[in-house]
């Protein structure tokens, strides 16, 4: 079956615009994970959706981020205001999410964020 | 908290060399432990993992051992080959999100 696909692959944007990234999970995976891969910076966990729980929305930077997902499926990743800080690869991965027990991660090719 | 630390790159090599990269993490309870890589062009796939002490994680001829003692996860591989390239990720698992450590970029030379 299809893997993690994130659209758009690339998105440029001007400082203060806001941007929206999408993210379809694996289907069935219940867990979803958003995380920002800047240039020797690794990778940063945003937010985390388990099911129909509360997220873990502990790794966002500030109140200009926030996500979504609706329905259990679908999710989006909103930045309002970019700043060119913001520019990095966003990148959403799926896996079952049964927390009793490891459950891998499937990483989606990632949408490459540019702020002018 | 959690936290995962290895070894900053870039780290280049010729071809049948041995690679050692350093992980070290911080980290309550038991966590599971894992390496993932990054080859050029693709995207984030799981390398190898370990889920409690003493266990060893192989695959693609990478292995790593899941050291309480030291809260280490070292991953080593005995001849490195050019489609080894790529940026190397440790991470950790405590609850049910992972922690990545920053990657550690590898060039392997003919």
């Amino acid at each position: 079956g299809a893997g993690v696909s994130q659209s758009p692959s690339n998105k440029v944007t001007e400082k203060g615009k806001d941007v929206e990234l999408r993210c379809d999970p694996i289907s069935g995976h219940t867990a979803l994970y958003w995380y920002r891969q800047s240039l020797g910076q690794g990778l940063e966990f945003l937010i985390y959706f388990q099911g129909n729980s509360a997220p873990d929305k502990s790794g966002l930077p500030s109140d200009r981020f926030s996500a979504e997902r609706t329905g259990g499926s679908v999710s989006t990743l909103t930045i309002q205001r970019t700043q060119q800080e913001d520019s990095a690869v966003y990148l959403c991965a799926s896996s079952l999410g049964m927390p009793s027990s490891y459950n891998e991660q499937f990483f989606g090719p990632g949408t490459r964020l540019t702020v002018l | 908290g959690n936290s995962v630390t290895q070894m900053e790159g870039p780290v280049t090599l010729s071809e049948e060399a041995f690679l050692t990269i350093n992980c070290t993490y911080t980290a309550t309870g038991y966590p599971s432990l894992f390496w993932y890589v990054q080859y050029p062009g693709e995207g984030l796939q799981l390398l190898l993992k370990a889920t409690k002490a003493d266990d060893k994680g192989s695959n693609k001829g990478f292995e790593a051992t899941y050291r309480k003692e030291t809260t280490s996860f070292h991953l080593e591989k005995g001849s490195v080959q050019v489609s080894d390239s790529a940026v190397y990720f440790c991470a950790l698992r405590g609850d049910d999100k992972i922690i990545f450590g920053k990657g550690t970029r590898l060039h392997i030379l003919p």
